[in-house]
């Protein structure tokens, strides 16, 4: 039980374009999902904390009008980095909350060129 | 907010042997404490909780340890094996918001 799946696992873009990433709890409904990025060889940062049916909450630093999130049902969000740029280029995991703790899913590598 | 800290970021050991990875936190507030186990390219796999009511917890082959008093946490595996090399996060926080530690990359030895 438990299982977080992320779509896509990979995704290569071009500079400016925008790219959607999902994250959708299996076998859970999730009223709470995380979306954190995760740099080579650093820790996970959390971006924002996403509520099924209520806007997202942002960490400090994180634009929200580039890393648009959706959490439109309890076994659904989505994560849009709009008008991507090479820093953007990141590991970009999202977790649900199920049982009083957070499962992850498995992460999208997004490269931007 | 949280700070959190882990004592090595490497460690290396012979298979069979036990392992242990430390983990420091500064807020105090913090109730809840979770170890996860990131292979590459991979997210982070859940191991074990524990709750700040609770001192020690054990799980297969694993056990976390909890000081509150300061503000310690770690992660104690028998009887390593090739299969627990990753790195290891520590998490601590609430149910609400968890801070990672920079990660401990254990490499087991044959």
């Amino acid at each position: 039980g438990a299982v977080v799946s992320q779509h896509p696992s990979r995704v290569i873009c071009k500079s400016g374009t925008s790219v959607k990433i999902e994250c959708r709890s299996l076998d859970f409904q999730a009223t709470t999902m995380f979306w954190y990025r995760q740099f080579p060889k650093q820790s996970l940062m959390l971006m924002a904390t996403s509520n099924e049916g209520s806007k997202a909450t942002y960490e400090q630093g994180v634009e929200k009008d580039k890393f648009l999130i959706n959490h439109a049902s309890l076994t659904l969000s989505t994560l849009t980095v709009t008008s991507a740029h090479p820093e953007d280029s990141s590991f970009y995991i999202c977790s649900a909350r199920a049982k009083d703790t957070q499962y992850f899913g498995p992460g999208t590598r997004l490269t931007v060129l | 907010g949280e700070s959190v800290g882990l004592h090595l970021p490497t460690l290396s050991v012979q298979e069979g042997d036990n392992s242990i990875i430390n983990c420091a936190y500064s807020n105090s507030a913090s109730d809840y404490f979770i170890w996860y186990k990131q292979e590459s390219g991979k997210g982070p796999q859940f191991i074990i909780d524990i709750r700040s009511n609770m001192d020690k917890r054990q799980g297969q082959r694993v056990t976390v340890l909890l000081n509150k008093t300061v503000k310690h946490l770690s992660l104690q595996i028998a009887a390593t094996q090739p299969g627990d090399s990753a790195v290891y996060f520590c998490a601590v926080g609430n149910d609400y918001k968890l801070s990672f530690g920079a990660g401990t990359t254990v490499t087991v030895r044959a």
